[in-house]
């Protein structure tokens, strides 16, 4: 059954640098998402894309963050400078399309230690 | 706005016992309610979902979910617990009337099921 993969599994960096998070969705799905989940606390949406464009992000999603397609397979997240509240486990998700009944299935994580 | 509560951070039964995780919703219009399960080191995997018709939801691993408009609660049941069914329930919702597709999650529920 086809997964959504996520690399790298862990990551520590420093604050201050810039992290790339890597994602490989399901192969026809259209729709790819980040979430979040700070230690202890819910899962967050951070942003949806589509069509090579963002369609819907929260307020989390500020300016040191961006998503991009590079090529047909990998969806990424960048963290411009990272701050020590940006350690969490994050979240890819992708679904087929958009519509609102289309389930949208999880990556692994990557988990995120800013020091 | 759209919120997911999971009243219960922790549920033990025994195994073989019948099981369930609560959730209540809040959304302005009409729910779509999913339930993910997330084992250690993994990510969320989807278990069922509700979008209209049947009130009963059956779903992966033998679980079931009963959507229930006027309780405005979408609870988690198993008529046999497994051992191996110990593992972190979220409840998830996206609001029919909202634009996007960004799920709202709960809190959380870790399920323990003792031999």
């Amino acid at each position: 059954e086809p997964e959504v993969t996520q690399t790298p599994s862990h990551q520590v960096t420093q604050m201050g640098q810039e992290v790339i998070l890597r994602c490989v969705p399901i192969s026809n799905h259209l729709y790819f998402y980040w979430y979040r989940q700070i230690l202890g606390q819910k899962v967050e949406f951070l942003v949806s894309f589509y069509n090579n464009e963002i369609s819907e992000k929260s307020e989390i999603f500020d300016d040191q963050f961006s998503v991009e397609r590079p090529d047909g397979s990998n969806f990424t997240l960048k963290i411009r400078s990272t701050k020590l509240e940006d350690s969490a486990m994050y979240f890819c998700a992708s679904s087929k399309e958009g519509v609102r009944l289309e389930t949208q299935y999880f990556g692994p994580g990557t988990r995120l230690l800013v020091l | 706005a759209q919120s997911v509560a999971q009243p219960e951070d922790q549920v033990n039964v025994a195994e073989g016992n019948p099981l369930t995780v609560k959730c209540t919703y809040s959304v302005s219009g009409n729910p779509y309610l999913f339930w993910y399960v997330q084992y250690p080191n993994r990510g969320l995997q989807f278990l069922l979902k509700y979008i209209t018709g049947d009130n009963l939801v059956k779903g992966s691993y033998g679980f079931e979910a009963e959507f229930n408009k006027s309780q405005t609660s979408f609870h988690l049941k198993k008529p046999s617990a497994l051992v191996s069914d110990s593992a972190l329930y979220f409840c998830a919702v996206r609001d029919m009337n909202n634009a996007g597709n960004m799920l709202t999650f709960g809190g959380g529920t870790r399920l323990m099921v003792k031999p």
